[in-house]
This record gives structure tokens, C-alpha cells and sequence, in this order.
């Protein structure tokens, strides 16, 4: 099992434009999130997502939409890349257990720049 | 509502001394909690989780911690640092269905 799959692994972006990072599992697991993480401030929730068709705002969500069309994608969106958006960013993915959400299974991370 | 606190952004420690990270939650129904290692330009694993079973929970790489519920702590600790250990360590709280709540982590430096 590859896990949970992140493309592409490095990206430059210019400001104002556009793109997707796609997240993949195939963990069959119900629950997928996007985090970024920043030097001194650990990871910070962007969009989760608890099941096909449904997503939820993190606490980072401005400037980011999300997709869960199929139940082991999850895509993130820039509509209008912005430098402050220039970050780690990380999938993961999990799933319920006994009235508990259980660990996350984290993918390699996406490294973006926008200039 | 569930959050978690680690003391300390950054520890330093000889080759062969005693690791001790520092994780306080808190949370409104019996949490699941859990420690990860991150290293350099690599995602998180999971170090080991406690799931309300034994409240000392042996992990991998010599690591191993404890839930203590009076002191709402989850520190993690290890007997013996190797140099191979210097990485970002997180700690997470689950409670209920939501989402997993993570620290603000601790980087660990080992001296030789």
C-alpha cells in the first residue's frame, strides 16, 4: 500500500496564480485533512473533510478551497496564489474508532513558494 | 473542546542522557492522544498512542509515554538519546469525532 500520496512535492508559483494539490489514500480511511505548516508554528488545519461529498472549514481556511468528490481524494485549491501562502503543505488522513477519531497517516508534504 | 500544549519549542540534550518532551491536554470527554516524529523535509509518523487501554505506552524507536489524567499530561520520554533521535516531535489530542489537535512541537537537538 502506497499510504497517502501527495502530488506534486515542490511548486513555484507567481502571485495571482492558480493551482491544485491532489491527496490520495488508499487507507479506505473516512476522514482526510490539509494542514500547512511554518517555521515556530506547528500545523495549522486548513480544510477537513469526515467523509465523501462533505468538507468543513479548518482554522486556517482564507484563500483555499477543497474537494471530496471521490472518497480517497482530496483536493486543495489556490484560486489567486498569494506569498503568504507560501508554506509545507501536508495531507492526512484517518479514520473513526470506538467513538474516537484515531491517528492521522500524514503524506510526504508539498513544498510551495509563491513569488 | 480539545487542545494540547507543549512546554518547551526547543530541547537540548547530551548523547545518552534522558529525553523528556513535555504535552499537557485538555479535552471534555477521555481523550485519545498520540506522539509523532518529523524528520527533516519529511511528513509526520506516529511514534505511539494511547487508546484508553495501558496507561504507559512503549512506541517505536525506544520511546515511550504516559497518560497521566490528574495532571493532564502525555509527556514523552526515552533513557537514552541517540543522535539518530534529533528531530520535530508533535503531540496530538483526539476527543470525540473531530479532528486530531496537534502541538506546536518540540525540536530536539542531541549533543555528541
Amino acid at each position: 500500500n502506497a499510504g497517502v500520496t501527495q502530488t506534486p512535492k515542490f511548486r513555484v508559483l507567481k502571485t495571482g496564480q492558480s493551482m491544485t494539490l491532489l491527496c490520495a489514500q488508499d487507507m479506505n480511511h473516512e476522514y482526510m485533512y490539509w494542514y500547512r505548516q511554518d517555521p515556530g508554528m506547528g500545523l495549522r488545519l486548513i480544510h477537513y473533510s469526515v467523509g465523501e461529498g462533505t468538507t468543513a472549514k479548518g482554522e486556517v481556511p482564507d484563500g483555499y478551497n477543497v474537494s471530496r468528490l471521490k472518497k480517497q481524494n482530496f483536493l486543495l485549491g489556490l484560486e489567486s496564489a498569494a506569498p503568504s501562502q507560501t508554506s509545507v503543505y501536508f495531507c492526512a488522513s484517518s479514520y473513526p474508532w470506538q467513538g474516537r477519531n484515531t491517528e492521522a497517516f500524514f503524506g510526504q508534504g508539498t513544498r510551495l513558494t509563491v513569488v | 473542546a480539545q487542545s494540547v500544549t507543549q512546554l518547551g519549542s526547543h530541547v537540548s540534550v547530551s548523547e545518552g542522557a534522558l529525553v523528556l518532551l513535555r504535552c499537557n491536554y485538555s479535552s471534555s470527554v477521555p481523550p485519545y492522544l498520540f506522539w509523532y516524529v518529523q524528520y527533516p523535509n519529511q511528513g509526520l509518523q506516529l511514534l505511539l498512542k494511547y487508546t484508553s487501554a495501558a496507561t504507559l505506552v512503549k512506541g517505536i524507536n525506544g520511546f515511550e509515554a504516559e497518560f497521566k489524567k490528574s495532571e493532564t499530561s502525555f509527556h514523552l520520554t526515552k533513557p537514552s538519546a541517540h543522535m539518530s533521535d534529533a528531530a520535530e516531535y508533535f503531540c496530538a489530542v483526539s476527543a470525540g469525532y473531530q479532528k486530531v489537535t496537534f502541538g506546536t512541537g518540540t525540536k530536539l537537538q542531541v549533543i555528541p
